[in-house]
């Protein structure tokens, strides 16, 4: 019972913004948007978080649209140490478990 | 600081042995997560342990797995009777529970391979 939907890959290249979007249509009113990424071999790794207001912090920046049934995180300037597989996840604030999809595989390219 | 520790990194076994794997989360988090990752899936929950409370052990696959966490601060995962479709990375999370918020850290994992 998937609460979002991603891409399944997207490839961009080095330097460029990496615009990955995220559907959440049947987010409720308590539920934040959660972005975490996973590189090869290592880890989940937290990103950002929001609710309804734009985030930005010196990983990324999220926006996430006014009616908050889609989200885009922003990779400014893509790096090669980018390419991993990020996860959007939707969480309301007193979950405690993560549900983690298929996310998006992110390449970046030289 | 140090982040969340596990190990051993790697742990080859044979069908039908038992695992213990171990969790050392960062220092102050209260609660604790054990997830599972097959290859090329996403991650599957198992556990999760807050303070004192009973925990949740709602992704436990089979009554082969068990975890405790002693102390409020390391976690063991124990599979006993291993089987192949156990072959999988453990990963563990903690996270500090006085921020209103989900953001768990995670170990390198554990990759286990029964054979």
């Amino acid at each position: 019972d998937a609460k979002t939907t991603q891409p399944p890959s997207m490839d961009c290249a080095e330097g460029r913004a990496a615009n990955l979007p995220c559907n959440h249509s049947t987010i409720s009113g308590n539920e934040y948007v959660y972005w975490y990424r996973q590189i090869h071999s290592q880890g989940p790794q937290y990103i950002i978080h929001g609710l309804k207001n734009n985030e930005t912090n010196e990983m990324a920046s999220l926006i996430i649209t006014e009616d908050r049934k889609s989200s885009t995180l922003i990779l400014p300037h893509a790096t090669l140490r980018d390419t991993a597989v990020y996860y959007c996840i939707v969480s309301g604030t007193n979950d405690y478990k993560l549900s983690f999809g298929a996310g998006t595989t992110v390449t970046v390219r030289a | 600081g140090a982040g969340v520790s596990q190990s051993p990194s790697n742990k080859v076994t044979e069908k039908g042995k038992d695992v213990e794997l171990r969790c050392d989360p960062i220092s102050g988090h209260t609660a604790l997560y054990w997830y599972r990752q097959s290859l090329g899936q996403g991650l599957e929950f198992l556990i999760y342990f807050q303070g004192n409370s009973a925990p949740d052990k709602s992704g436990l696959p089979s009554d082969r797995f068990s975890a405790e966490r002693t102390g409020g601060s390391v976690s063991t995962l124990t599979i006993q009777r291993t089987q192949q479709e156990d072959s999988a990375v453990y990963l563990c999370a903690s996270r500090w529970t006085g921020l209103d918020n989900n953001e768990q850290f995670f170990g390198p994992g554990t990759r286990l391979t029964v054979l």
